[in-house]
């Protein structure tokens, strides 16, 4: 089955800079790529979700880029904001779809001021 | 209101005493999913179901059981819980892939097997 390793496990930033958390996977045929952001206590939220036959894709501060070739997926925040502070999630899914999704064990960002 | 509901949020048990704990969700989605969230190793899909009776292992799914009788209620049922299914519980609906993949999911729910 799918394996999806996400790193670091843990990213302090200040206020402004940009943050980046990388995702590796292992099923070539995964070709569904979201990414969840949860709050202290609360659900996870899907922010952003990328297919394989995109390259990147970009929201306002946050864009997602994705190698297929070495089966990698990154996060990236700009401008970072306290409100950012959270655990963020990877997936991939083979089913091109949210139904069968592997998680990456998350990455808990923190904005300092 | 759009939303996922699960119930009850918070759970103490016993070892071997069966329990079940409700999903419903009203956006008529067609996929349902519950993960076990545990800390350092994420969110893990325990089982998903793609319609009404169709259902399939997700990466976990020793010693839970679904159903899935109707399209908007998928429930998880622990017939003889243990210690080690102590965890936050997740159900998630979405969209068939033409709708759209973006994932709901519920409030969680927080079992403690004692």
């Amino acid at each position: 089955g799918e394996n999806v390793e996400q790193h670091p496990s843990t990213l302090s930033v200040q206020e402004g800079d940009s943050a980046v958390i990388k995702c590796t996977y292992s099923d070539s045929a995964s070709n569904y790529f979201p990414w969840y952001k949860q709050e202290l206590g609360k659900r996870p939220q899907l922010i952003i979700d990328i297919r394989s036959n995109v390259g990147e894709k970009k929201d306002q501060r946050i864009a997602v880029t994705l190698n297929k070739t070495a089966k990698h997926f990154s996060l990236h925040i700009t401008e970072t904001q306290p409100e950012d502070s959270a655990v963020y999630f990877c997936a991939a899914s083979p089913t091109g779809t949210a139904s069968k999704l592997t998680f990456g064990t998350g990455t808990r960002l923190q904005v300092t001021l | 209101e759009a939303q996922v509901t699960q119930n009850p949020r918070y759970l103490i048990t016993v070892t071997g005493k069966k329990l079940t704990v409700t999903c419903s969700q009203n956006m008529n989605h067609e996929y349902m999913s519950w993960y076990r969230q545990d800390p350092g190793l994420g969110l893990r899909q325990i089982y998903y179901s793609m319609n009404v009776e169709v259902t399939d292992k997700g990466d976990v799914p020793e010693g839970y059981k679904v159903s899935r009788k109707e399209k908007r209620n998928f429930p998880l049922i622990l017939e003889s819980p243990s210690p080690n299914q102590t965890s936050l519980y997740f159900c998630a609906s979405s969209l068939s892939s033409s709708g759209g993949p973006t994932q709901y999911f519920g409030p969680g729910t927080r079992l403690l097997v004692l």
